[in-house]
């Protein structure tokens, strides 16, 4: 059981590439979000989803995309990258409840240059 | 706007000695309040929450209303205990959505 996988562990671009960070959980979670941490800071949310189909914004969504075809897959997508975008990503998932904890993947070390 | 404060960035204890990671909170409503820890080389995972008012490797955690407080306790720490602990909140409506501290860096040293 794979729990939440998130590719690629590492990655560097050029300001101004494009870029998607993939996220897969197997464990039928109906709540996935993308989160970012900065150095110093705690985790802030960049966009969640509900469920396949239906997705939201979180607190810092400018500059990024998210799509939810499936119940499994959550890909977040970074358009034309800059250097505020230099961060540790995280995907997590959770049951349809908001008391039930969240499950994380390992995070995506992007930095932009 | 809802908002969780850990004022600690560092804290260092000995082993053995009690260990208190600080979390404060602001949110007009009922609030559903956990401790996330990363240990090293490790996922981010969740320690406790209040509402399973359990104990999880000796650490317990009060939710004080009155004081607005979540406050991570040990009374004896192990030096496995070292890593960054993040207290993190979110509300009934929220859809799960959780706001996180800064993180607090806990090293428990021989």
């Amino acid at each position: 059981n794979a729990g939440v996988t998130q590719t690629p562990k590492f990655r560097i671009l050029k300001i101004g590439q494009s870029m998607t960070l993939q996220c897969a959980q197997d464990m039928n979670h109906n709540y996935m979000y993308w989160y970012r941490q900065d150095p110093g800071m705690g985790l802030k949310l960049i966009y969640y989803s509900v469920g396949a189909g239906i997705t939201d914004k979180g607190e810092v969504p400018n500059g990024y995309n998210v799509s939810r075809s499936t119940t499994e897959d959550f890909p977040l997508r970074l358009e034309l990258a800059a250097p505020s975008q230099t961060s540790v990503y995280f995907c997590a998932s959770s049951y349809r409840n908001s008391n039930q904890p969240q499950h994380f993947g390992d995070g995506t070390r992007l930095s932009i240059l | 706007a809802q908002r969780v404060t850990q004022p600690e960035k560092l804290l260092s204890v000995f082993k053995g000695a009690p260990v208190e990671l600080k979390c404060n909170y602001s949110y007009s409503g009922s609030p559903e309040l956990f401790w996330y820890v990363q240990y090293s080389r490790q996922r981010l995972q969740l320690l406790l929450r209040h509402i399973s008012r359990e104990s999880i490797k000796g650490f317990t955690a009060d939710l004080n209303k009155g004081e607005t407080s979540f406050h991570l306790k040990k009374p004896f720490a192990q030096e496995e205990d070292s890593a960054m602990y993040y207290c993190a909140l979110t509300g009934g409506t929220s859809y799960g959505k959780l706001t996180f501290g800064q993180g607090t860096i806990l090293t428990v040293h021989p």
